[in-house]
């Protein structure tokens, strides 16, 4: 079991660029979260997808940041026009169950904007 | 007010003493507690669930006070590889589990 998988595992972006981190769920997980950590912050729940619906986007920024995760393929969260604010760690979980206490995360994206 | 707060530390303390985090937490909403365990620059991995009788792993104790919405773990005979960052995490169920963490209170455990 591979676990849950993310990448790239580093990104470099200049201010103005699109940034797309990816993830792969664990094996029979069909349930993904995507949380962001800031430098000494704790992690933000940003979204929560199940396979092709977003069920709850509460934690997103307004503009600039979408979420999918397609019938087929990896979850994707993308980052429109990066700011020097959105470098940070962007952590995946993924569960087998929607009401699951235990979330199984990547190892994350780390995003650097110069 | 954060969700869920807790003192960022860092603790330093000796191998073998015995360290106790705590954290309180906001939103009543939440139903279920939990303690990851964050090395640097990696990924946080659960350490425990916390209930409110109490449970014990080892060397890991942790506790819920539901009336002061409090949360501690204690660790006891401390190891040089449990230093790390401790993440308090309060979970609100409604339909699925959202995890609301804690900035995390930081442990150097030294010879």
């Amino acid at each position: 079991n591979a676990g849950v998988m993310q990448n790239p595992r580093h990104l470099v972006r200049r201010r103005g660029q699109e940034a797309r981190l990816r993830c792969s769920p664990m094996k029979g997980h069909s349930h993904v979260y995507w949380y962001r950590q800031l430098p000494e912050e704790g992690l933000k729940f940003m979204v929560y997808l199940q396979k092709e619906n977003i069920i709850d986007e509460s934690g997103m920024p307004k503009e600039r940041f979408s979420a999918e995760f397609p019938k087929e393929g990896p979850s994707i969260l993308r980052i429109q026009q990066v700011v020097r604010g959105d470098s940070a760690a962007y952590f995946c979980a993924s569960s087998p169950l929607s009401g699951a206490n235990v979330l199984t995360f990547g190892a994350g994206s780390r995003l650097t904007v110069l | 007010r954060k969700e869920v707060e807790q003192d960022p530390g860092p603790f330093n303390v000796p191998e073998g003493a015995t360290v106790a985090f705590n954290c309180t937490y906001s939103n009543s909403a939440s139903q279920s507690f939990f303690w990851y365990r964050q090395d640097c620059r990696k990924e946080p991995k659960l350490l425990m669930s916390v209930y409110s009788s109490g449970n014990e792993d080892g060397r890991f104790t942790a506790q819920l006070n539901r009336a002061s919405q409090y949360i501690s773990l204690l660790i006891r005979d401390s190891k040089l590889s449990d230093s790390a960052t401790y993440l308090c995490v309060g979970g609100i169920s409604g339909g699925y589990n959202k995890l609301i963490f804690g900035a995390g209170t930081r442990l150097a455990v030294h010879p």
